[in-house]
C-alpha cells in the first residue's frame, strides 16, 4: 500500500532518555514534515524537509533533531526527554513545496509518553 | 502570517441532522484551504480542499464546504449526520506563494453524533 508509515506507534520512556521515531513514505513526495499534536489536539509544525534539505524549523528545542537520509525517510531523534514532550507526533509528506495546493498525507502517529 | 479559527471546540448533533463546523481564516495572500478528519488513534485524512475556481467544494463522505472571501470563512457542512462521522475535524490554511509550504491548522472541532 502507498502510505506514510511511522514507527513505533507507542513509545513510553522515562525523563532524560533519548529516543527516535522513524518515518517512511512511498508516495514519491519530495517534502516531509513532523507535526506535534498536544493533549488538546492542537497540531503544530515542527520541521519540514525538501529532498533531504531542512526548509522549516519552527523554533523547536535543539533536543529535537530531524534526520533525512533520503527523500523517502525523515526520522526524529529526541535527546534528554522531558515530561512536556509527551504528545502524538505525526509525520506527513507532500509534493514539492511549490505545490501549495497539495494536501499533506499523514502517518498514523506516534504516541510518546514521558514518565 | 496565516491563521485559522475554528468556532466551537465541540459540536454535538443527532443522527440525521445537519452538520455545520465553522472555520474562519486569516491570510495576507489568497489562501488554499483544507478540511481534515481525524478518527480516534489515527492520522489525519483529507476531506476536501479549496484552491481556486468554484467556491463550493465537495469532498468525501458527503461533506462540502463553501469558500466565502468576504467573510473569510470556509465552513464545513453535511446535510445528514451519520454515527460514523463522529471524529475530530481540522480546518487548515496554506498560503499560495512563497518558497516554503506549510499548513497551519485550527484547534479542531470534536463532532459527536447522538443516536
Amino acid at each position: 500500500d502507498t502510505a506514510v508509515s511511522q514507527t513505533p506507534k507507542y513509545l513510553v520512556t522515562q525523563m532524560g532518555n533519548d529516543k527516535s521515531i522513524k518515518c517512511e513514505q512511498n508516495l514519491g513526495h519530495d517534502t516531509m514534515y513532523w507535526y506535534k499534536q498536544d493533549s488538546k489536539k492542537f497540531l503544530k509544525i515542527m520541521f519540514s524537509y525538501n529532498n533531504k534539505e531542512l526548509i522549516i524549523n519552527e523554533t523547536v528545542p535543539n533536543r529535537f533533531s530531524p534526520k533525512s537520509p533520503d527523500k523517502a525517510h525523515l526520522n526524529l531523534h529526541i535527546n534528554s526527554l522531558e515530561l512536556g514532550d509527551s504528545a502524538v507526533y505525526f509525520c506527513a509528506s507532500s509534493p514539492a513545496p511549490r505545490h501549495h495546493n497539495s494536501p499533506l498525507h499523514f502517518g498514523n502517529g506516534t504516541r510518546l509518553t514521558v514518565t | 502570517a496565516q491563521s485559522v479559527t475554528q468556532l466551537g471546540s465541540h459540536v454535538s448533533v443527532s443522527e440525521g441532522a445537519l452538520v455545520l463546523l465553522r472555520c474562519n481564516y486569516s491570510s495576507s495572500v489568497p489562501p488554499y484551504l483544507f478540511w481534515y478528519v481525524q478518527y480516534p488513534n489515527q492520522g489525519l485524512q483529507l476531506l476536501l480542499k479549496y484552491t481556486t475556481g468554484a467556491t463550493l467544494v465537495k469532498g468525501i463522505n458527503g461533506f462540502e464546504a463553501e469558500f466565502k472571501k468576504s467573510e473569510t470563512s470556509f465552513h464545513l457542512t453535511k446535510p445528514s449526520a451519520h454515527m460514523s462521522d463522529a471524529a475530530e475535524y481540522f480546518c487548515a490554511v496554506s498560503d499560495s506563494g512563497g518558497s516554503n509550504y506549510k499548513l497551519t491548522f485550527g484547534k479542531g472541532t470534536l463532532l459527536t453524533v447522538n443516536p
